[in-house]
């Protein structure tokens, strides 16, 4: 059982190529999430998507764009990178459940994405 | 919108000493709480949770948190640390109304334990 997995690992870009990471999850989960880990910072949502063809802006959109074509997949490009979009991105994903209790989110190991 | 405080950005502790690591949380409604980890080079991972009940939680690895609702606060402690401790914790909190099921999340806070 694989969980959430994340393509790249890593990536260096020059400023203004375009991108896209790749978000997998295996557990039929209904939500997904991208997230960037800047130090100091913690985790802050960039967008996210509550079902297959859904997408919505988290805190910091902007300079990204996502889709959810597939319920498992949830894909996050960078149009034009700039030197500011320097992070580590995580995805994450979660469920629907009737047990509140038992909810939260389940992380990949991360994407580091360097931009010159 | 919901904002998470670490206050504690680094800390250093040799080992058995006690770890009490601040979170405080801004929202007026109903939250749910949660304390991840982040070992070096590694993924989030939950260390625990509290939705409801008992204020006080236990999470994995001898660790515990407190929820303070008074305080708006939600304390992680652990009596004794170990070396393998050393990590970035997070504190997160998630509005039980907001309709995408988000985690807001603190800055961090890097545990050092010195051997």
């Amino acid at each position: 059982n694989a969980g959430v997995t994340q393509t790249p690992k890593f990536r260096v870009l020059k400023t203004g190529q375009s991108m896209t990471l790749l978000c997998a999850q295996d557990m039929n989960h209904e939500y997904m999430y991208w997230y960037r880990q800047d130090p100091g910072m913690g985790l802050r949502l960039i967008h996210y998507s509550v079902g297959e063809g859904t997408t919505a802006k988290g805190e910091v959109p902007d300079g990204y764009n996502v889709s959810r074509l597939k319920k498992q997949n949830f894909l996050l490009g960078l149009e034009s990178a700039a030197p500011s979009q320097t992070s580590v991105y995580f995805c994450a994903s979660s469920y629907l459940t009737g047990q509140p209790h038992r909810w939260e989110l389940f992380f990949g190991e991360g994407s580091r994405l360097t931009v010159l | 919108a919901q904002s998470v405080s670490q206050h504690n950005h680094h800390v250093i502790l040799s080992e058995a000493a006690s770890l009490e690591l601040g979170c405080n949380y801004s929202y007026g409604g109903t939250v749910n709480l949660f304390w991840y980890v982040q070992y070096p080079g590694q993924h989030l991972q939950l260390l625990l949770k509290y939705f409801s009940g008992d204020p006080l939680v236990k999470g994995i690895k001898g660790f515990e948190a407190e929820f303070i609702k008074s305080k708006f606060s939600f304390n992680l402690r652990k009596p004794s640390v170990q070396w393998s401790d050393t990590a970035e914790y997070f504190c997160a909190v998630n509005a039980q109304n907001n309709a995408g099921n988000m985690l807001t999340f603190g800055g961090g806070t890097r545990l050092m334990v010195k051997p």
